[in-house]
């Protein structure tokens, strides 16, 4: 069964700092890997999108890698704002056909306060 | 652009009670999730939908059920409510099966039982 693991659980820094989130998986057989925002009593924002025969993605200020033979993503949040607050998910999904829970298999989630 | 829409934002029921919740999805999206998360927790799967025929099943309750109709609008249907239902009900939407496609997410369905 898919298990996915976010680290830090929270964290608060002071505006402008850049910053990683870390998310881990025990199932290396995943067919991509997506990092999604949530804001308090809102919906799932999508992120980045990362197919697992690529290593990062990009998008303004946010950058995603993938090392799926180790099972790890990271989420690199450059020059953090106040408005990125939120709690940002990792989620995997796996391969067509594979054991497990079909549909996206999520982290708990980063708690992400940054300071003005 | 043209975002997945739930409705209702808000419904509260009470024990044993009956809940309809809707999604529209995406227009041309033809894969529609249902996601559960409760409070403090992550979103759990529940049942997927592509091109109208039930795709895959997740930790979807007996006493829930759900479609996809001709529009490509989905209703996940609850019945006899419990207190455990009370949760923030998500619904996504891709185009394609969903394997390698990104998910889309609607702002949800808060679920209040008393």
């Amino acid at each position: 069964k898919q298990e996915v693991t976010q680290i830090p659980a929270a964290l608060s820094v002071p505006e402008g700092e850049n910053l990683v989130l870390n998310c881990s998986f025990t199932d290396s057989a995943i067919y991509n890997l997506q990092w999604f925002r949530q804001d308090p009593g809102k919906g799932l924002t999508s992120l980045l999108l990362i197919q697992s025969s690529q290593r990062e993605q990009t998008s303004g200020r946010l950058n995603a890698s993938l090392d799926k033979s180790s099972g790890r993503s990271t989420l690199y949040i450059a020059a953090s704002q106040p408005g990125d607050s939120a709690t940002y998910l990792c989620a995997v999904i796996g391969l067509p056909g594979g054991g497990g829970a079909d549909g996206l298999t999520f982290g708990k989630g980063t708690h992400l306060i940054i300071q003005p | 652009a043209a975002g997945v829409i739930q409705s209702p934002r808000h419904l509260i029921k009470e024990k044993r009670e009956t809940a309809t919740l809707k999604c529209y999805p995406i227009p041309r999206h033809d894969t529609v999730y249902w996601y559960q998360q409760g409070p403090g927790q992550d979103p759990q799967f529940l049942i997927s939908f592509y091109e109208k025929m039930q795709s895959d099943k997740g930790s979807i309750p007996d006493r829930f059920s759900a479609q996809q109709f001709s529009d490509y609008h989905s209703e996940l249907n609850m019945s006899s409510l419990e207190l455990g239902d009370s949760a923030l009900y998500f619904c996504a939407s891709s185009l394609g099966s969903g394997w390698g496609e990104k998910l889309f997410f609607g702002s949800g369905t808060q679920l209040s039982v008393l």
